[in-house]
């Protein structure tokens, strides 16, 4: 099982400042990472899907890269904003797919006004 | 329109009792998952079912056992529950092709008294 690493655990950001946090994972037998987004209560949400070292993926103001020779991935936003507080949560495929994913513990995102 | 459901939403028990909590997912996904997210948030793989094919992680104690009556279900079954049971459980589904994006259900709150 790949050990998964995300930084920093919780963040503190000011509304409209942009930010980002790090997925660190084991270079070795990586097939995949995944990027979720984890509001309390409610289950996680898929953000991106990156497969290639050098991948980058964009959604509206959140962005994220991959570098999969050194074994980690950014996730950026940019104009932080208050619905943007949440936890975001790396993981990466374990084998083969079928074997699930192996999670980090997450970086808890908190915006404020 | 629900992609996974999971139901109950919250089950509370006595300890000793044996419980179920039901899966379901209509996005035509031949995988599923089981996952538990411990008392510090940690999400981790129990289960995952592709087809007729169970994959088990071994940390699972055997008194955990997932049931497939056909490939939109994943049902979990817990016997003898314990203090430690208490968690919320996280059913997911993916297709069966890479990179296996996953969708998650709202989570079940056990609470074993």
């Amino acid at each position: 099982i790949l050990n998964v690493e995300q930084s920093p655990q919780s963040l503190h950001v000011q509304e409209g400042d942009s930010t980002n946090f790090t997925c660190s994972f084991p270079s070795s037998n990586f097939y995949a990472l995944h990027w979720y987004r984890w509001e309390t209560a409610k289950s996680p949400e898929a953000l991106f899907v990156m497969t290639l070292n050098g991948d980058e993926k964009k959604k509206g103001r959140i962005s994220a890269t991959l570098n999969t020779k050194e074994g980690y991935s950014y996730l950026y936003i940019k104009g932080s904003q208050p619905e943007d507080s949440a936890t975001y949560l790396c993981a990466t495929l374990s084998g083969g797919g079928a074997d699930g994913l192996t999670f980090g513990k997450g970086t808890h995102l908190i915006i404020q006004p | 329109d629900t992609a996974v459901s999971q139901t109950p939403k919250y089950l509370v028990t006595q300890m000793g009792n044996d419980k179920s909590i039901k899966c379901e997912q209509n996005l035509g996904h031949d995988t599923m998952y089981w996952y538990k997210q411990d008392s510090k948030k940690f999400l981790k793989i129990m289960f995952s079912y592709n087809n007729k094919e169970l994959i088990i992680n071994e940390t699972v104690p055997n008194r955990f056992s997932p049931k497939s009556p056909d490939k939109a279900h994943l049902n979990l079954h817990i016997n003898s529950l314990e203090l430690g049971d208490s968690a919320v459980y996280f059913c997911a589904s993916s297709p069966r092709d890479y990179p296996y994006e996953q969708y998650f259900g709202p989570g079940t709150r056990l609470t074993v008294t």
